[in-house]
């Protein structure tokens, strides 16, 4: 069945550094992919999404590009910041009405 | 900003006692979703509903769990007998029918005792 993996955290940078969170899916369509973000104690928020190959999604500095050809969809930030501690989910869908899959998600902690 | 609402927001319960969570998710969305997500983990799917019909309840434990969602619009989901196990956050989420992002709420965290 389809599935979702995301690098294990936890994460720790310091504020104004690179990030890259990595993720891999397997899937038998062309899926939809997402990026959520989980703050303590709070349910998700979207944060970005593709719904096609080469699309890139972006929000609030984060980027990620939908690779068909390594099935990766990667969320970078050029420069993080301590608001930006959560964790992130990296999710699938097969096509519109179906039920998102999630990684595992990904704890990132930033320190000033 | 339309949300999706959820309460309780935290509930504390007694092993084999029965708990009930409710969900009213973004209006005019058709798509509801009930998700687990046990601590450090990802969100599993427990059950869809496309108005008031079930989709998908195969991840369901079905002999205590129940969910219903009987005018297509808010949502009832029950356990009964509650078990140390099922403490988790349980999650609401709503989509419509055009995009599949789903919008979530805060959730309700539930401790069994």
């Amino acid at each position: 069945g389809d599935s979702v993996t995301q690098m294990e955290g936890p994460v720790t940078l310091s504020e104004e550094a690179f990030l890259t969170i990595n993720c891999t899916y397997t899937a038998t369509g062309y899926p939809s992919l997402f990026w959520y973000v989980q703050y303590p104690g709070e349910g998700l928020q979207l944060l970005l999404k593709a719904t096609k190959a080469d699309d890139k999604g972006s929000n609030k500095g984060f980027e990620a590009t939908y690779r068909k050809e390594t099935t990766s969809f990667h969320l970078e930030k050029g420069s993080v910041q301590v608001s930006d501690s959560a964790v992130y989910f990296c999710a699938l869908s097969d096509q519109a009405g179906t039920a998102l899959i999630f990684g595992k998600g990904t704890t990132l902690s930033v320190s000033s | 900003e339309a949300e999706v609402a959820q309460s309780p927001r935290y509930k504390i319960t007694e092993k084999s006692q029965a708990v009930a969570f409710w969900c009213d998710p973004i209006s005019g969305h058709a798509t509801l979703y009930w998700y687990r997500q046990i601590l450090g983990q990802g969100p599993e799917l427990l059950v869809q509903f496309q108005d008031e019909s079930v989709v998908d309840d195969s991840q369901l434990p079905k002999d205590r769990f129940s969910a219903e969602r009987l005018k297509g619009v808010d949502s009832t989901l029950k356990i009964q007998p509650a078990e140390l196990g099922d403490s988790a956050m349980y999650l609401c989420a709503s989509s419509s029918i055009v995009n599949a992002e789903a919008f979530f709420g805060q959730g309700t965290r539930l401790t069994v005792v």
